[in-house]
């Protein structure tokens, strides 16, 4: 059964900074992984996703990378803005491109 | 280009009562799951289909939960005599089955048990 875990739970950082976010996940039998970002109160937005045979994708100040033999992907956000406020979640999709199992999310507040 | 819709936003109702969401996903995906998230936690997969067929439920979908998707576009999820338990958000979501398979959500129905 595929597990998925992030830390930290919630991170505080100030305006500019650059910060890595942690998923780990204990099956590396996936088709892709997918972050996602959610605003309070409402659905997931897709910001990127990682086939099973790639190794990292970009897209503007976001970068994700995987890493299948240790159970890794970190999202890295360059020159964090407050707007990047919100909760980040990874998702790992089963072999078979059916479900996806998700952690339980990194709360990010970037101050002014 | 419409997304992923989902009908109603809120619902509010009695312990014991019956409810029933729609889905409605994006019109060339072929593929609809259903998932749960409460408070602070990460969305928990229910079920998901493939055209009309119902490929996978989860075990936390009990007897007291039914999904369809008669005609393989719109989906419905019913909750029957609902428990307070049953409060969480529930969202939908889409997807092709070839190429990337990216998923894409809709807006999630909040469901409250009084």
């Amino acid at each position: 059964k595929q597990e998925v875990t992030q830390i930290p739970a919630a991170l505080s950082v100030p305006e500019g900074e650059n910060l890595v976010l942690n998923c780990s996940f204990t099956d590396s039998a996936i088709y892709n992984l997918q972050w996602f970002r959610q605003d309070p109160g409402k659905g997931l937005t897709s910001l990127l996703l990682i086939q099973s045979s790639q190794r990292e994708q970009t897209s503007g100040r976001l970068n994700a990378s995987l890493d299948k033999s240790s159970g890794r992907s970190t999202l890295y956000i360059a020159a964090s803005q407050p707007g990047d406020s919100a909760t980040y979640l990874c998702a790992m999709r089963d072999a078979n491109a059916g479900k996806s199992t998700f952690g339980d999310g990194t709360t990010l507040t970037v101050k002014p | 280009d419409t997304g992923v819709s989902q009908d109603p936003r809120h619902k509010i109702t009695k312990r014991g009562q019956n409810v029933t969401f729609r889905c409605d996903p994006i019109s060339e995906h072929n593929r609809l799951y259903w998932y749960r998230q409460t408070l602070g936690q990460g969305p928990e997969f229910l079920t998901y289909f493939q055209n009309e067929a119902q490929l996978e439920k989860s075990r936390l979908l009990s007897d007291r939960f039914s999904a369809e998707r008669p005609k393989g576009s719109f989906s419905t999820l019913e909750i029957q005599r609902t428990e307070q338990g049953d409060s969480a958000m529930y969202l939908c979501a889409s997807s092709l089955t070839q190429g990337l398979v990216e998923q894409y959500f809709g807006p999630g129905t909040r469901l409250t048990v009084t």
